[in-house]
């Protein structure tokens, strides 16, 4: 079954302990990204990934840092949590043909810093 | 910058009436994607539709429609005979490559309470 994994789903942590959330897809895509959704502001993109060893920023990557050295993988990791970094995280991965492209998103990772 | 407006941010119906989500964006970008996502309560993102900006035609999936209009760049989304399984907040959300780099902007989210 084609999907995007991400581990964990829920975590409470506490301000500065470094953690990562890891991404897995199963669908052989190049493009592979992150995303923090709050109330009120939709989904903003953390970090994206074009393909292995190729990362660039998104609109909000401060506190973020992101690696891709495997297609598959795509772990997020925040070295010192905030609590300004409460919030739901998606991992998203898709394939682009011409003009054709879906994002398929992962269930989704519920963080609380305190 | 390009950007996606969901003027609507609750809406609530009762079962049966049909209702529409608007999605209006800005782009300088002439090759562009739209979507629509569907977020229900237990918070998983499900993909709806895609549309390429160069394919205007609407588009109609069971009880599901969109009408695609770039003279005023909008991108809605119809329920027709709404359910309450169709109680979700639903996404919009524009995507381009500028520069060779990818952005996919989303709209904050328009919240569909359909009552029984």
């Amino acid at each position: 079954e084609a999907q995007v994994t991400q581990n964990p789903r829920y975590l409470i942590t506490v301000t500065g302990k470094k953690l990562t959330v890891t991404c897995s897809q199963n669908m052989n895509h190049e493009y592979m990204s992150w995303y923090r959704q709050d109330p009120g502001l939709g989904l903003r993109q953390i970090y994206y990934s074009m393909n292995v060893e190729v990362t660039d920023k998104g609109d909000v990557p401060e506190g973020y840092k992101v690696s891709r050295k495997e297609k598959r993988n795509f772990p997020l990791i925040l070295e010192s949590p905030s609590p300004n970094q409460t919030s739901l995280y998606f991992c998203a991965s898709s394939h682009r043909t011409g003009y054709q492209e879906t994002q398929y998103f992962g269930p989704g990772t519920r963080l609380l810093v305190l | 910058a390009q950007k996606v407006t969901q003027a609507q941010t609750e809406i609530s119906v009762v079962e049966k009436e049909d209702v529409t989500l608007d999605c209006v964006y800005e782009t300088r970008d002439t090759t562009y994607y739209l979507f629509w996502y569907k977020q229900p309560p237990s918070g998983e993102l499900v993909f709806l539709i895609r549309r390429n900006s160069f394919d205007e035609q609407n588009e109609i999936s069971g009880r599901y429609s969109w009408n695609f209009q770039k003279s005023t760049s909008s991108f809605n989304f119809t329920i027709t005979a709404s359910q309450v399984v169709d109680s979700a907040v639903y996404f919009c959300a524009l995507s381009e490559y500028e520069d060779s780099n990818y952005q996919l902007i989303w709209g904050a989210g328009t919240k569909l309470i359909i009552k029984p």
